[in-house]
């Protein structure tokens, strides 16, 4: 199966900064990557897939980027709701895979 | 509008086999070449796909679990069900039943997911 491997595993972020955050797959997943958000006590919520368009009603602070093996979600300009964990999967390969996720939290 | 909700015991006890069951309201689980999938994400850890069942019936088992896993569906109540046999501890958490999109499988409904301990 295909590994995602996200980084950091958490980081402190102050409202108003941007935040980069990293994802990398064992092998070549083309643009098929998407990136969820999931906040406590809640289920993940979509928001990009094939890598770089956003879901429906997604703002545009959130953006992806990349291909193949290496990717990127940046959050231009954390608002308080965007403190949460995101995660990656891709659907190139069954099984589908996650990463272990990244949680960015408040500075 | 989909939803989703899971329900079950929240309580399993080793070698059993735990059993959970995904109401979907807002669509056929039987047409629009959805992907009806269970997910489960450990204490403090990520998501693992456990596996779905095609709107035609077809099903897919992640084969790490794929001797051990089954899901079914009930179509006159629109629902379908998780069943994980001879469970361990390591099968202790939330597990979410979700819908993939066609083609894609991208998961664009979740319920709400439900906790299951596996414990004596």
């Amino acid at each position: 199966e295909i590994v995602m491997t996200q980084a950091p595993a958490t980081m402190s972020v102050s409202p108003g900064e941007r935040a980069t955050l990293s994802c990398r797959a064992s092998q070549s997943v083309s643009s098929k990557l998407a990136w969820y958000q999931q906040k406590p006590g809640q289920a993940p919520r979509l928001l990009i897939y094939a890598a770089s368009t956003r879901a429906t009603g997604i703002p545009a602070r959130f953006s992806g980027s990349g291909s193949e093996t290496e990717f990127t979600l940046t959050v231009s300009s954390l608002q308080s709701e965007d403190f949460a964990v995101y995660y990656c999967q891709q659907y190139f390969n069954w099984p589908r895979t996650f990463g272990r996720g990244t949680k960015v939290e408040i500075k | 509008q989909v939803q989703l909700q899971e329900s079950g015991p929240g309580l399993v006890k080793p070698s059993q086999t735990l059993s959970l069951t995904c109401s979907v309201s807002g669509a056929s689980i039987t047409s629009g070449s959805y992907y009806w999938s269970w997910i489960r994400q450990h204490p403090e850890k990520g998501l693992e796909y456990i596996g779905y069942i095609y709107y035609n019936g077809n099903t897919y088992y992640n084969p790490s679990l794929k001797s051990l896993v089954s899901i079914s569906r009930d179509t006159p109540k629109n629902q379908f069900s998780l069943k994980l046999n001879s469970v361990t501890a390591a099968d202790t958490a939330i597990y979410f039943c979700a819908r993939g999109a066609a083609a894609t499988t991208l998961f664009d409904n979740w319920g709400q997911g439900t906790l299951v301990t596996v414990s004596s």
